[in-house]
């Protein structure tokens, strides 16, 4: 089974900041890499497919890159809609698998 | 509009049994895998199962193999859990998700329903 580790666990940032989320799969996914943001009592909304294509209604602020095993979340300025947790998942394989987490709070 | 429903938590005693249901709309239920994935109190989420669009391949997390088995009725546009010998630990919030492949596109989670609440206490 492949293994996401994310990091780090939890960030401190204000509005305007630049922020980045790393993903590192236990072996090659390719390109099979998503991101999800989740907000406290809410389900998960995909935001980032593919590594790096832009879910349809998701802000511009965010882009993903990577590919084989290191993937990279950036919000290019954060917005007070954006703290929340990110979740990174791997759809190169079965079993799907998600990392553990980056809760975004405010400094 | 997609619309996935999950319905049937609740509270249950330790060994006791919970058979949880979602409900889709908005889209031909029998093209796509869909999946089970559960989220502990202030914990991440976690993946607990998996099936096919015809039910003929199913995954399941070590936690719960041999526990719960998922299951479809396309002709109900209906996706089910059940869960056998429950435990503390898989007290959760537990969402149901499809995930949409497209050509040149890898495959993606794009639609979760809200989730159900299981608890599992004495």
């Amino acid at each position: 089974d492949i293994q996401m580790t994310q990091s780090p666990s939890s960030l401190s940032a204000s509005v305007g900041d630049r922020v980045t989320i790393t993903c590192r799969a236990s072996q090659s996914i390719n390109r099979n890499l998503n991101w999800y943001q989740q907000k406290p009592g809410k389900a998960p909304k995909l935001l980032i497919f593919g590594a790096s294509t832009l879910q349809s209604g998701v802000p511009s602020g965010f882009s993903g890159s990577g590919s084989g095993t290191d993937f990279t979340l950036t919000i290019s300025s954060l917005q007070p809609e954006d703290f929340a947790t990110y979740y990174c998942q791997q759809s190169y394989s079965t079993p799907r698998s998600f990392g553990q987490g980056t809760k975004v709070e405010s400094k | 509009e997609v619309q996935l429903v999950e319905s049937g938590g609740g509270l249950v005693q330790p060994g006791g049994s919970l058979r949880l249901s979602c409900a889709a709309s908005g889209f031909t239920f029998r093209s796509y895998w869909m999946y089970w994935v559960r989220q502990a109190p202030g914990k991440g989420l976690v993946l607990v199962s998996h099936i096919n669009i015809d039910g003929s391949d199913t995954t399941y997390a070590d936690s719960v193999r041999g526990r719960f088995t998922i299951s479809r009725d396309n002709a109900k546009n209906t996706l089910y859990l059940q869960m056998n010998s429950l435990r503390a630990e898989d007290t959760a919030m537990y969402y149901c998700s499809r995930e949409l492949s497209s050509a040149g596109n890898g495959p993606r989670m794009d639609s979760w329903g809200q989730g159900t609440l299981v608890t599992v206490s004495s």
